[in-house]
């Protein structure tokens, strides 16, 4: 049973324009979510994280909203840059971190 | 600063053995925790300690274990090894263990069980 869902297995957005990353959650008692952005062979890259008393958290061009009625948050990258090309992964942390499947992002020069 | 420093990178094993991974977390960083990611099946938690001690288990069996020194530095176990563990595992640390904290990841190891 998925209780972190990226139903999104890919995206490709043009650079400049913003990039939207989705994530939805099934167990209502998460309170505490996070973003990666992982390379190949890599270990995951914090990016950005959101507790669930706030609705949004913004950090530099990346901004993550959360909605807690719906279980779903996104992940907003503004302006997209090709550097930002990797795969996403939306994470709830409760007793041990509960990762969605990823997205994979492309951006187009 | 330096990061989440994990060795070996890369291990090729024969199944029926055992393996032994290391992390040292990051300076100051508590607790770590320890991920398998696998084409399959995603990244996965196996286990998160501190203070020595095994605070949270994954749904993994009994073949992986893991410890935690009193320097913070973590050793994950997989005994019997089978083709199905060769995966990409990966450490995190963090500050303190909670549900309201960043965890921080290092490059992983790579085991190809064969």
């Amino acid at each position: 049973d998925q209780q972190v869902k990226q139903n999104s297995p890919s995206l490709s957005v043009q650079e400049g324009r913003i990039s939207i990353l989705n994530c939805d959650y099934t167990n209502s008692m998460f309170d505490y979510f996070l973003w990666y952005k992982k390379y190949p062979a890599e270990g995951p890259t914090f990016l950005i994280s959101i507790s669930s008393i706030k609705d949004k958290n913004e950090d530099g061009r990346f901004t993550v909203f959360l909605n807690k009625s719906a279980k779903h948050l996104s992940l907003h990258i503004v302006p997209s840059q090709p550097g930002d090309s990797a795969v996403y992964f939306c994470a709830a942390n409760s007793r041990g971190l509960t990762f969605g499947s990823g997205t994979q992002l492309t951006v187009l020069p | 600063k330096a990061g989440v420093t994990q060795t070996p990178r890369y291990l090729i094993k024969t199944r029926g053995q055992q393996v032994t991974l290391s992390c040292s977390p990051i300076s100051g960083h508590r607790s770590v925790s320890w991920y398998q990611q696998t084409p399959g099946q995603g990244l996965q938690f196996l286990f998160e300690y501190f203070s020595e001690t095994q605070r949270n288990k994954g749904n993994f069996p009994g073949r992986f274990s893991g410890r935690q020194f009193s320097n913070s530095r973590s050793e994950m176990n997989v005994s019997t090894l089978e083709l199905g563990d060769s995966a990409l595992y990966l450490c995190a640390s963090s500050i303190m263990p909670g549900q309201n904290t960043e965890a921080f990841f290092g490059q992983g190891t790579r085991l190809t069980v064969v």
